[in-house]
């Protein structure tokens, strides 16, 4: 399979707990997004690495959440403390170059109750 | 920062009608649009992009045009299919930004 995988595909938690997500993306792209996205909005951007490098953040990604990608692979998205306010699907993309085709992945979709 | 407008937010057409998506941008460096379609449980998936020096791409029944000077692009689809039913986001990027900005999304339906 030559796609972005990301699990879970699901994730129900009460809120306060933490969550984590990972993401493996296509292996040739070195470059590797998490986005948000809400029911009926597109996807919003929260963070972008080039290999192991995390050389973007959004200002929507708070303090609560953490984004890594050890040795340039897979990464992981951990939001701690959840709340309400961060159900939502969470989305993974990698791209070949910068400024061009994302591939996004199934998503990942939180539920915190 | 770009921003990005898309309409209409839903579009009902008959099977075998064209339909027509438009999207403005506000980021006049802005230089690389793409367009996704989204299933229900499923990621945005590309299906067609143009960059800023072309005015028009088309692949089968999908074509796209973009307006420089009026910062608006659109997404046209002939022949629909009740499997073109989606939702349809635009988007829009420019060199050296990694924050590929999105339109809110089009929910198209395709009556057979």
């Amino acid at each position: 399979d030559t796609g972005v995988s990301q699990n879970p595909r699901h994730k129900i938690t009460k809120r306060g707990q933490n969550v984590t997500f990972r993401c493996d993306p296509i292996s040739e792209h070195n470059r590797l997004y998490w986005y948000r996205q809400t029911l009926g909005q597109g996807p919003e951007f929260l963070t972008y690495f080039q290999n192991e490098a995390q050389l973007e953040k959004s200002r929507l990604l708070s303090d609560r959440f953490s984004a890594e990608r050890p040795k340039g692979s897979f990464s992981t998205l951990e939001i701690q403390r959840t709340e309400q306010g961060d159900s939502a699907m969470y989305l993974c993309a990698s791209s070949f170059r910068t400024n061009e085709k994302l591939f996004f992945g199934s998503g990942t979709q939180l539920s915190v109750l | 920062g770009e921003n990005v407008e898309q309409h209409p937010s839903t579009l009902s057409v008959q099977e075998g009608d064209s339909a027509v998506i438009k999207c403005t941008y506000s980021d006049s460096a802005s230089n690389y649009f793409p367009w996704y379609k989204q299933e229900l449980g499923k990621g945005p998936q590309l299906i067609i992009d143009i960059r800023s020096n072309v005015g028009e791409k088309k692949d089968q029944r999908i074509a796209v045009t973009l307006n420089k000077t009026a910062k608006h692009f659109s997404l046209h689809i002939t022949e629909t299919q009740p499997e073109d039913s989606a939702v349809y986001f635009c988007a829009a990027s420019r060199t050296g930004n990694n924050d590929m900005r999105f339109g809110a999304g089009t929910r198209l339906t395709v009556k057979p």
